[in-house]
């Protein structure tokens, strides 16, 4: 079983349209976030979010909105898309921040967003 | 603001070699991890470390950490070609509901020859 899945893997479309990246966790987590890495392979931090608070990285533009209809799922959709838009987007999950036993992170495969 | 750098950032290796990968972090943190991408996929688990002199094996890799030097170091010992990938070490930061977030170092991308 897939713990953690996103759709799609392959996202291409054109400057100012609009998209969305599902994820869906099996975990039983509470905490979501969401990472972007860009072509020089780095990784950031743009939201964790569980069923009680949402904390936004202060670099992410507000056209990126996480929404999550349950506690299994976050998705992430993005108005108006650039160019530099263009990365791997990678959901992730974990129990509620990191805390008692259970310290691990768990990635999704990644959706990789071309923006033309 | 926690920042985590990671040294080398390419290292190529001949098979049968050891060598180790150096991860510091700017301020304290109590939880380090080490992932392994490969190309176009995704970040795989290695190890978690919570606690000062911490280490782990698996198979040819070793972690470590020091919390007082704020330094992890991940040992490849013996390197045969599938260890070829990038490698990352990341730190939890923040506090209250962002103290999950992980805050990421910029790889090794580790390259092993015969």
């Amino acid at each position: 079983d897939t713990a953690v899945s996103q759709t799609p893997k392959y996202l291409v479309t054109q400057m100012g349209n609009d998209k969305s990246i599902k994820c869906e966790q099996n975990l039983g987590h509470d905490t979501m976030y969401w990472y972007k890495q860009d072509s020089k392979k780095f990784l950031k931090i743009m939201f964790s979010y569980n069923n009680k608070e949402l904390i936004i990285n202060e670099t992410v533009p507000n056209r990126f909105s996480p929404k999550s209809p349950d506690k299994a799922h976050l998705n992430l959709h993005i108005n108006s898309l650039e160019l530099g838009d263009s990365a791997v987007y990678f959901c992730a999950s974990s129990p509620t921040g990191l805390a008692g036993p259970h310290y691990e992170q768990y990635f999704g495969p990644g959706t990789r967003l071309t923006v033309t | 603001e926690l920042k985590v750098e990671q040294n080398p950032l390419f290292l190529s290796m001949q098979e049968g070699k050891n060598y180790t990968i150096y991860c510091n972090y700017s301020t304290t943190s109590d939880r380090l991890y080490w992932y392994r991408q490969d190309p176009g996929k995704s970040l795989e688990s290695l190890f978690v470390l919570l606690s000062n002199g911490a280490v782990k094996q698996e198979g040819r890799l070793m972690a470590s950490l020091d919390t007082k030097a704020r330094l992890s170091t991940l040992h490849i010992t013996a390197a045969v070609h599938d260890l070829s990938a990038t490698y990352f070490c990341a730190v939890a930061g923040g506090s209250g509901g962002s103290q999950g977030n992980l805050i990421f170092g910029k790889g090794t991308k580790l390259s092993v020859k015969p």
